[in-house]
C-alpha cells in the first residue's frame, strides 16, 4: 500500500461550524504533514508531526487544530473558519530516515468556507 | 538556508517537442531535490528525485533531470511533450530535518 488517503474529498462549511479532515497512510511513515494550497500557488506548510509529536507549527491560527492519534492517522480539526481559509488541504507522509525521503501526497480536501 | 527558484512561471510547448523546466536551488547542505507534478484539483505526484547518487536522474513518464552542483541547478526535461503532460510542476529541496521547500511552480501548457 503506497498511498495516502484523505477524507472528505470536498467540504463546505459555515463560519460557525466545526469539522475535521482526516488523513491516513499505512506505509510505516513516521512524519506526516498538513499543507494549505491556494489556486496557482505552491503548498504552504502548516504542521509537521514526527513520531506522533508536533515538531513544526508554522504560526497557523488556532482555528486550525492538528491531531495525530497514532502513526497512521492525522486529523485537522476546523472551527470558526474564515472565507479566506477556503483552499485545497493536502496531507503528506514521509519516511524519516534513509535515502527514500520523498513526501507522498494525498489527493487533498477541497474546503469551501461560506 | 534552503530555497528553490523556478525560473519560468509558465512554459508553452507544442506536442511532440522537447520540454525544459528550469530550477535553481540554494542549500546549506548536500541537498535532496525533487520534481513533483500536480494536475488540476489533484494531489502532488513525485516525478523524480536526486539524493546524492547519479547526477542524471530518470523519472516517470519519460522525464529526467540533471543535478549540476557548479550551476546549482536541477532542470527537468522530456524529449517529446504529450498532451497529458499539461500540469503544474514544482521543484522542491529538503533539509536534513523534516521540512521541504517548494518553488513557486511552473505551469506547462502543451499545444496540440
Amino acid at each position: 500500500d503506497t498511498e495516502v488517503t484523505q477524507t472528505p474529498k470536498h467540504l463546505v462549511m459555515g463560519m460557525t461550524n466545526k469539522k475535521s479532515l482526516k488523513c491516513e497512510q499505512h506505509m510505516g511513515h513516521r512524519a506526516m504533514y498538513w499543507y494549505k494550497q491556494k489556486a496557482k500557488k505552491p503548498p504552504e506548510l502548516m504542521f509537521v508531526y514526527s513520531y506522533e509529536k508536533l515538531s513544526i507549527n508554522e504560526s497557523v491560527p488556532s482555528r486550525f487544530s492538528p491531531e495525530c492519534p497514532n502513526s497512521s492517522l492525522l486529523n485537522l480539526h476546523l472551527h470558526a473558519l474564515q472565507p479566506e481559509d477556503s483552499a485545497l488541504y493536502l496531507c503528506a507522509s514521509r519516511l524519516t530516515t534513509g535515502i527514500d525521503n520523498e513526501q507522498f501526497f494525498g489527493p487533498g480536501t477541497r474546503l469551501t468556507v461560506l | 538556508a534552503q530555497s528553490v527558484t523556478q525560473l519560468d512561471s509558465h512554459v508553452s510547448v507544442s506536442e511532440g517537442t522537447p520540454v525544459l523546466l528550469r530550477c535553481n536551488y540554494s542549500s546549506s547542505y548536500s541537498p535532496s531535490l525533487f520534481w513533483y507534478v500536480q494536475h488540476p484539483n489533484k494531489g502532488l505526484q513525485l516525478l523524480l528525485k536526486y539524493t546524492s547518487a547519479a547526477t542524471l536522474v530518470k523519472g516517470i513518464n519519460g522525464f529526467e533531470a540533471e543535478f549540476k552542483k557548479s550551476e546549482t541547478s536541477f532542470h527537468l526535461t522530456k524529449p517529446s511533450a504529450h498532451m497529458s503532460d499539461a500540469a503544474e510542476y514544482f521543484c522542491v529541496v529538503s533539509d536534513p530535518g523534516n521540512q521541504f521547500y517548494f518553488g513557486t511552480g511552473t505551469s506547462l501548457t502543451v499545444i496540440p
